[in-house]
């Protein structure tokens, strides 16, 4: 079964920083690009961040560049995302995702980031 | 950005109906679309991807069409275990620029 895990979320102070990792079993992961995704209850979610097998191409969603850093380490697995000066607008439910043919597919069950200003 | 569209925010209907839900592009987007479900405290789950292809696993009863702009899910008899959120998500400048609609609520009527 296909499974992703994330942890690391938590209660922070704006301007913090915080790490998320997501833990794959059940595929191949050093195969597949993986994603970063938020949703905010009421709204749409919201894509974060992809990045490709190797590593090798990073995406970041224009308000998160400079600010978000994604990773992965094949070896283990895990897909990571570094937040640094996290603003009370990136509380959300964080989600790891799977990506093929450019929709996600499955989505881990998530973890709640909550920035206090 | 392409701006993503549905509506309407919340549908009201009863078991066993037909149901369709629209989701709406800022521009063309071809058919580069997928729908998810989502229900409540659970994460969103792929329906259907390149606008009319269930993904693995989905039943038959939901079905995706259309292009370009205008883009329609239905689902041909309402089960109860499909009252819940239904998100578009377009990707047709992938990558990177993935952008979802604020989705339709499915309401037991």
């Amino acid at each position: 079964e296909v499974q992703l895990v994330e942890s690391g979320g938590g209660l922070v102070q704006s301007g913090g920083s915080l790490r998320l990792s997501c833990a794959a079993s059940g595929f191949s992961f050093s195969s597949y690009w993986m994603t970063w995704l938020r949703h905010t209850p009421g709204k749409g979610p919201e894509w974060v961040a992809s990045m490709n097998q190797d590593g090798g191409e990073r995406y970041y969603m224009d308000s998160m560049k400079g600010r978000f850093t994604i990773s992965r380490d094949n070896a283990k697995n895990s897909l990571y995302l570094q937040m640094n000066s996290l603003r009370a607008e990136d509380t959300a439910v964080y989600y790891c995702a799977r990506e093929t043919r450019a929709v996600f597919d499955p989505w881990g069950q998530g973890t709640l980031v909550t920035v206090s200003s | 950005e392409i701006v993503m569209t549905q509506s309407p925010a919340t549908l009201s209907v009863s078991p066993g109906e037909r149901v369709t839900l629209s989701c709406r592009a800022s521009q063309s987007v071809s058919t580069n679309l997928g729908w998810y479900q989502q229900k409540p405290g659970q994460a969103p789950r792929l329906l259907i991807y390149g606008a009319s292809t269930r993904a693995t696993g989905i039943p038959a009863r939901f079905s995706g069409s259309g292009s370009g702009t205008e883009f329609t899910l239905t689902i041909s008899s309402l089960q109860s275990e499909d009252f819940a959120v239904y998100f578009c998500q377009q990707y047709k400048n992938w990558p990177p620029g993935y952008t979802f609609g604020q989705g339709t609520k499915l309401e037991i009527k």
